[in-house]
């Protein structure tokens, strides 16, 4: 399976500003997908991001809040704008489809001050 | 829509016990299974998997049946370790998206 990679790690970043978070993966994959996992919680699928085109978002969640891109089939960016605390969460990629199951960076830690 | 309900916890356990975390789904079709785990401080790995009904996946001990009649995928070991102590998530694939439970969290009493 191919190697999936995030960074950063982590960040502590100021409320009212913007961070992006870059995921590769070390062969071409269809499916890339952006997850978050707040404090002890399960992990809420963001949104697909599809190569090409537009990421489909899930409920409750918008493209101004969350741009994706994903401009080949190696490499996607979410960026998390205007920050608030509530955003502090674990951010997390993946890539996967039903043949094969989902594998999962290691995460971005966020905390927002 | 389609729903995967987990076993609340946190579960306790000493080692060498027995471990059963119950999961069941509803789902239309019949959609691949999965158990992930997350280890402290890590991301997600997967653990095992069931792609049809009365598949048995396994690994590292454990081993997950995916049963059509009652809905359930229930991942079993037949003796924990300290080092099983994690957060386990059963999830299902459906409609391009996989749909993850709450998570039940291990811990392992030496």
């Amino acid at each position: 399976s191919a190697v999936i990679s995030q960074k950063p790690s982590r960040d502590i970043c100021q409320r009212g500003t913007s961070l992006t978070i870059q995921c590769q993966v070390d062969s071409q994959v269809t499916m890339m997908f952006w997850y978050r996992q707040q404090p002890g919680q399960s992990l809420t699928l963001i949104a697909t991001a599809n190569q090409g085109s537009e990421a489909t978002y899930e409920s409750g969640f918008v493209i101004d809040k969350f741009p994706i891109s994903r401009p080949n089939l190696t490499f996607s960016t979410l960026t998390v704008s205007n920050m608030s605390p509530e955003d502090s969460s674990i951010y997390l990629c993946s890539y996967g489809d039903s043949n094969q199951p989902q594998h999962f960076g290691d995460g971005t830690r966020l905390s927002i001050l | 829509g389609d729903s995967v309900t987990q076993m609340e916890g946190p579960v306790t356990l000493s080692e060498e016990a027995f471990l059963t975390i119950n999961c069941t789904y509803t789902a239309t079709g019949y959609p691949s299974l999965f158990w992930y785990v997350q280890y402290p401080g890590e991301g997600l790995q997967l653990l095992l998997k069931a792609t049809k009904a009365d598949d048995k996946g396994s690994n590292k001990g454990f081993e997950a049946t995916y049963r059509k009649e009652t809905t359930s995928f229930h991942l079993e070991k037949g003796s924990v370790q300290v080092s099983d102590s994690a957060v386990y998530f059963c999830a299902l694939w459906s409609a391009s998206k996989i749909i993850f439970g709450s998570g039940t969290r291990l811990s392992i009493r030496p």
